[in-house]
């Protein structure tokens, strides 16, 4: 059973800061990692798929990495800004099945 | 096309009534998605649609819980004799054909029963 562990649970930085959030997972037969955003009460919004033959995706100041071999991604984020606080969620798409198993998240709070 | 669309936004209800949510994906999707989220944990799998067609349900999915999509469009969740555990963010999404499709989500309808 795939299960995905996201490390740390919450963050705080000031802005301006770089910062890495860790996503790993127990199954290795993935088709794609996804990293998402929430915003508190909202619904989540898709940053990055990372497919399970490719190494990295970039978008804009965010870069997302995935070792598929040794179960770990990681999400990069450069020169912080208040308006990237938010949670953020990594998730898997695995082999034989047809739905994203989530991690619990990553809180972030970046202050000015 | 405006995304994925939710109703209602917020639901209150008294235990043992009974609750229906609807979604409308983005047109051009097959598959369509229904997630439960409560405070602090991710998204958890409840079931999904290709077209009209319901492909799995996850054990959490009990028997007080049905979803349809009757035309391949939108889809309603009704939960039927609501409980106090029920109360979470109900999520849906949609994409194209997998894999290596994202995921649209709404912005879910969050239930609070009493």
């Amino acid at each position: 059973k795939q299960e995905v562990t996201q490390i740390p649970a919450a963050l705080s930085v000031p802005e301006g800061e770089n910062l890495v959030l860790n996503c790993s997972f127990t199954d290795s037969a993935i088709y794609n990692l996804q990293w998402f955003r929430q915003d508190p009460g909202k619904g989540l919004t898709s940053l990055l798929l990372i497919q399970s033959s490719q190494r990295e995706q970039t978008s804009g100041r965010l870069n997302a990495s995935l070792d598929k071999s040794s179960g770990r991604s990681t999400l990069y984020i450069a020169a912080s800004q208040p308006g990237d606080s938010a949670t953020y969620l990594c998730a898997v798409e695995s082999y034989n099945t047809d739905k994203l198993i989530f991690g619990t998240g990553t809180r972030l709070q970046v202050f000015p | 096309d405006t995304g994925v669309s939710q109703n209602p936004r917020h639901k209150i209800t008294k235990r043992g009534q009974n609750v229906t949510f609807r979604c409308d994906p983005i047109s051009e999707h097959n598959r369509l998605y229904w997630y439960r989220q409560t405070l602090g944990q991710g998204p958890e799998f409840l079931t999904y649609f290709q077209n009209e067609a319901q492909l799995e349900k996850s054990r959490l999915l009990s028997d007080r819980f049905s979803a349809e999509r009757p035309k391949g469009s939108f889809s309603t969740l009704e939960i039927q004799r609501t409980e106090q555990g029920d109360s979470a963010m109900y999520l849906c999404a949609s994409s194209s054909n997998p894999p290596n499709e994202k995921l649209f989500f709404g912005s879910g309808t969050q239930l609070s029963v009493l």
